[in-house]
């Protein structure tokens, strides 16, 4: 089986602080693991992913995670808040290998406070 | 141009009805997915097909079935609609099942059961 848990509903940072927000996971093998962002009344929009190679992973917006296995841990994390990135943020994991099934956190509201 | 596209965007209906909601793609890809957001924004899968084959099917009520006339499209019948079947329904494709694909959304089809 897999998990992914986001274990903050809300997220309030200032415009221009550094922001981060939390994800970890558990699958029974390899994992993929991907960050999308909904903004109200949208569909989810994909914003980064890790594969393979490199912990720091770079996406769109200026947005980056960094995957720490030993912690089974997928953080997203931003230097410098915007208010327009004040939105919905879903973590989500697929195992390498069997169930194609993409399972997804609980969701974050982060709110970026001008 | 769309790339994932749904109709309609607003769904109000008595509960007893039976409904539709139609997904198109023009992304060219092999595998389209429905998911279900609930009032607490929790994401869930429903359904995937691959090449017009159902390869996912959660625990779903027999009264929701999926057709995939051709790759480009996966359209959702909902037979004696509930109360709660209220929520946001959400098509999504990607380029192939599984792997490191990411998933394209579509912007959402909010069903209403009174």
């Amino acid at each position: 089986a897999q998990s992914v848990a986001q274990p903050e509903d809300q997220v309030n940072v200032a415009e221009g602080n550094p922001l981060t927000v939390k994800c970890t996971y558990s699958v029974s093998g390899n994992p993929y693991l991907f960050w999308y962002v909904q903004y109200p009344n949208r569909g989810l929009q994909f914003l980064l992913k890790y594969i393979t190679g490199d912990n720091l992973v770079k996406g769109s917006y200026g947005f980056e995670a960094e995957f720490n296995k030993s912690q089974t841990s997928f953080h997203l994390k931003k230097p410098s808040a915007l208010v327009s990135d004040s939105a919905l943020y879903f973590c989500a994991v697929r195992v390498y290998f069997g169930n194609e099934k993409l399972t997804f956190g609980t969701g974050t509201r982060l709110t970026i406070i001008p | 141009d769309t790339a994932v596209s749904q109709t309609p965007k607003y769904l109000v209906t008595q509960m007893g009805n039976d409904k539709s909601i139609k997904c198109e793609q023009n992304l060219g890809h092999d595998t389209m997915y429905w998911y279900k957001q609930d009032s607490k924004k929790f994401l869930k899968i429903m359904f995937s097909y691959n090449n017009k084959e159902l390869i996912i099917n959660e625990t779903v009520p027999n009264r929701f079935s999926p057709k995939s006339p051709d790759k480009a499209h996966l359209n959702l019948h909902i037979n004696s609609l509930e109360l709660g079947d209220s929520a946001v329904y959400f098509c999504a494709s990607s380029q192939r099942a599984g792997g490191e694909r990411e998933q394209f959304f579509g912007p959402g089809t909010r069903l209403t059961v009174l």
